[in-house]
């Protein structure tokens, strides 16, 4: 079956724009999850989605935000982007939101210039 | 509390030796302990995973060993191998793992030498 799909894979952006980044879970998984991955912080849990709703969030400004579709897939925003947001950003799916059923993309990997 | 100490940062074994990378943590309300391996441009993967009711785990060449009184645990890799070579995560998250967020360790890169 097919994995979880990120895209874009890479993106580079200025400071002060928005991006939007997007994951598409295995078919049948309900849960969508978030990290960020630095080589300072190492991976950092941003904000967990189910059915559509907000279920679980990190500690990370509102600047970051996300939301999710009716068909499970999912968009996390940054607006007014800064140096430090470059990362790897990484989604996980899982059936129930059980993190042992976890699989992750291969990332987004935004630099902000 | 919130964190998962790991170490080494990183490690270089010879072919056939035994890597070991350890972890701690200090919120007893952490009850599920999964390892993930990352390979370059790829996301992690889980490796092997442990709950504190037992002491340890096999799984092929990997072994997690828990000691629930220390709250520590590790991740022993025997006989390693060159495609063993990547980064190795230590985590946890309370409810059993059914709920909520995994809180990752800083990673260990391990390179195994032919």
């Amino acid at each position: 079956k097919a994995g979880v799909t990120q895209t874009p894979r890479y993106l580079i952006k200025t400071r002060g724009q928005q991006v939007t980044l997007s994951c598409s879970p295995i078919s049948g998984h309900r849960s969508v999850s978030w990290y960020q991955q630095t080589p300072g912080q190492g991976l950092q849990f941003l904000f967990e989605y189910f059915s559509e709703t907000q279920r679980n969030k990190g500690n990370f400004p509102g600047r970051f935000s996300g939301r999710q579709f009716s068909n499970s897939r999912s968009e996390m925003n940054v607006s007014t982007l800064e140096l430090g947001d470059s990362a790897l950003y990484l989604c996980a799916s899982s059936l129930t939101g059980s993190n042992y059923g976890y699989t992750f993309g291969s990332g987004t990997r935004l630099t902000v210039v | 509390q919130q964190q998962v100490k790991q170490s080494p940062q990183s490690l270089i074994v010879q072919k056939g030796g035994i890597s070991i990378i350890n972890c701690a943590y200090e919120n007893t309300a952490f009850d599920y302990f999964p390892w993930y391996q990352q390979f370059p441009g790829k996301g992690p993967a889980l490796l092997i995973a442990i709950r504190p009711d037992v002491s340890e785990k096999k799984e092929g060449r990997f072994t997690i060993s828990f000691n629930k009184s220390a709250k520590q645990f590790s991740l022993h890799i025997m006989d390693s191998q060159p495609g063993d070579s990547a980064t190795y995560f230590c985590a946890a998250s309370p409810y059993g793992g059914s709920q909520g967020n995994l809180i990752f360790g800083k990673g260990t890169k391990l390179s195994v030498k032919p």
